[in-house]
């Protein structure tokens, strides 16, 4: 099963750009990245996910490496309401569905 | 309704108590999940149920009993657990996209915070 790292914390700037990133080197082919966030204590929330290719929703951007190797996961205008722990997983694609989350990191935005 | 809805919130129980905590969804989902996270930890999977079966125990002590009455409720019946079994536990489903790619998002529910003496 393939396994994420991610940095423990990060902070950013408000109205500035979080720049979350992601390793998930022995990702296999057909294995999505999804990212959710966690405010204290919440049930995750989806954020964005995909395969190969860059993908943009309402929230947020995923750019994924050619390699498929790591992931960024782009805030374009952090607000204080961001301020969370962001978790990258990668999905098994079998019969279970496994979705395993990876270490998260806990992203402060600074006012 | 776009939610899954658990319950109790909050449990608190002794190591020789039987309880369960319940999850409720309403999408029509087929797919569904427990996950346990301890605190500042990540969620770890404990089971999935797909189509009102087991389909995934990730070695998880009997302690520990799911049950899928039918495709809107989840249980997880807990019996003799220990103080360290104390987490919040998270309910989560999945919708089955048809035609292609089956690449439903996971919804969560808010946890049901358990804490065992």
């Amino acid at each position: 099963d393939a396994k994420t790292t991610q940095p423990t914390s990060m902070d950013c700037a408000e109205g500035r750009a979080a720049n979350l990133p992601c390793n998930h080197s022995t990702i296999s082919g057909n294995e999505y990245v999804y990212w959710y966030r966690q405010i204290h204590s919440q049930g995750p929330q989806y954020i964005i996910h995909g395969l190969k290719n860059n993908e943009t929703n309402e929230m947020a951007s995923l750019i994924i490496t050619e390699d498929r190797k790591s992931s960024t996961l782009i805030l374009p205008h952090a607000t204080l309401r961001d301020t969370a722990v962001y978790y990258c997983i990668v999905r098994v694609l079998n019969t279970g569905n496994q979705f395993y989350f990876g270490t998260g990191t806990s992203l402060t935005v600074i006012p | 309704d776009t939610e899954v809805t658990q319950t109790p919130k909050h449990l608190v129980m002794g190591m020789t108590n039987k309880k369960s905590l319940k999850c409720e969804q309403h999408m029509g989902h087929r797919a569904m999940y427990w996950y346990k996270q301890k605190a500042k930890k990540p969620p770890e999977l404990m089971f999935v149920y797909s189509y009102e079966k087991l389909s995934i125990n990730e070695s998880v002590p009997s302690r520990f009993s799911p049950e899928c009455p039918n495709s809107s409720l989840l249980n997880l019946h807990l019996h003799a657990l220990q103080p360290e079994d104390s987490a919040l536990y998270l309910c989560a489903s999945r919708p089955r996209l048809a035609g292609g790619p089956n690449t439903g998002e996971l919804f969560f529910g808010e946890g049901s915070r358990l804490t065992v003496l």
